[in-house]
């Protein structure tokens, strides 16, 4: 079925440097969306892409979604330490109301 | 506006005990859904709702059961808890329509010894 893989797991970033995720998927996606989880919290919905090569900003945050709808990146610049947390990407493909979740990118920052 | 409310927050159970965790949204969204969390394992889906009166396997179904109650309510129901079901479970509602998040319930930390 649909599998959307997250790169890396894991990433440990001195405070001020930069971080990417990644999240590919070996068949086109509709739209992705990405989540943010606080350690001990619950996901929180950052954004959703829909378009071929859309680009969005929030800040320090930047969200791409390929040109094949096949992978969608989160860059985040200079990290914080507010930044600590797990990141997901997510889509509905093939079934509209199915939302299914990638593997997660642990972030840890320290100063 | 709760948003989405799951109880209850911590629970242990013996293997072989049963329990029903709860969910309720008041935010009128047709899908809800259940995920287990585990850790490097991500958010797994067990169960989802796409509407009232249906209910669809996820990737990880075995040893889950599910209600849609009514349009607010989803209830997810371990018949005889095994060890491997500790994990932590999201309960989260999505409107669908293009642009709007899926919301997420606090968590229910679940142990079984």
């Amino acid at each position: 079925g649909q599998q959307v893989m997250q790169i890396p797991q894991y990433q440990h970033v001195q405070e001020g440097e930069d971080f990417t995720t990644y999240c590919n998927s070996s068949t086109t996606l509709s739209n992705i969306q990405w989540y943010k989880q606080r350690p001990g919290g619950h996901p929180v919905f950052l954004i959703q892409l829909v378009k071929s090569g859309e680009v969005k900003k929030q800040k320090r945050l930047t969200f791409q979604f390929g040109e094949a709808k096949k992978n969608s990146s989160l860059h985040i610049t200079a990290t914080q330490t507010t930044d600590v947390g797990t990141y997901f990407c997510a889509d509905n493909t093939g079934t509209a109301s199915k939302l299914t979740f990638g593997t997660g990118t642990r972030l840890q920052v320290t100063l | 506006n709760a948003g989405v409310t799951q109880t209850p927050k911590f629970q242990v159970l013996k293997t072989g005990q049963s329990m029903t965790l709860q969910c309720a949204q008041d935010m009128n969204h047709n899908s809800m859904y259940w995920y287990r969390q585990d850790p490097g394992m991500g958010l797994r889906l067990i169960y989802y709702s796409a509407s009232e009166g249906t209910t669809d396997k996820g990737e990880v179904p075995n040893g889950y059961n599910v209600s849609r109650l009514n349009k607010r309510e989803f209830s997810l129901r371990l018949e005889s808890a095994a060890p491997s079901q500790t994990s932590v479970y999201f309960c989260a509602s999505w409107g669908v329509m293009r642009g709007t998040e899926a919301f997420f319930g606090q968590g229910t930390r679940l142990t079984v010894v």
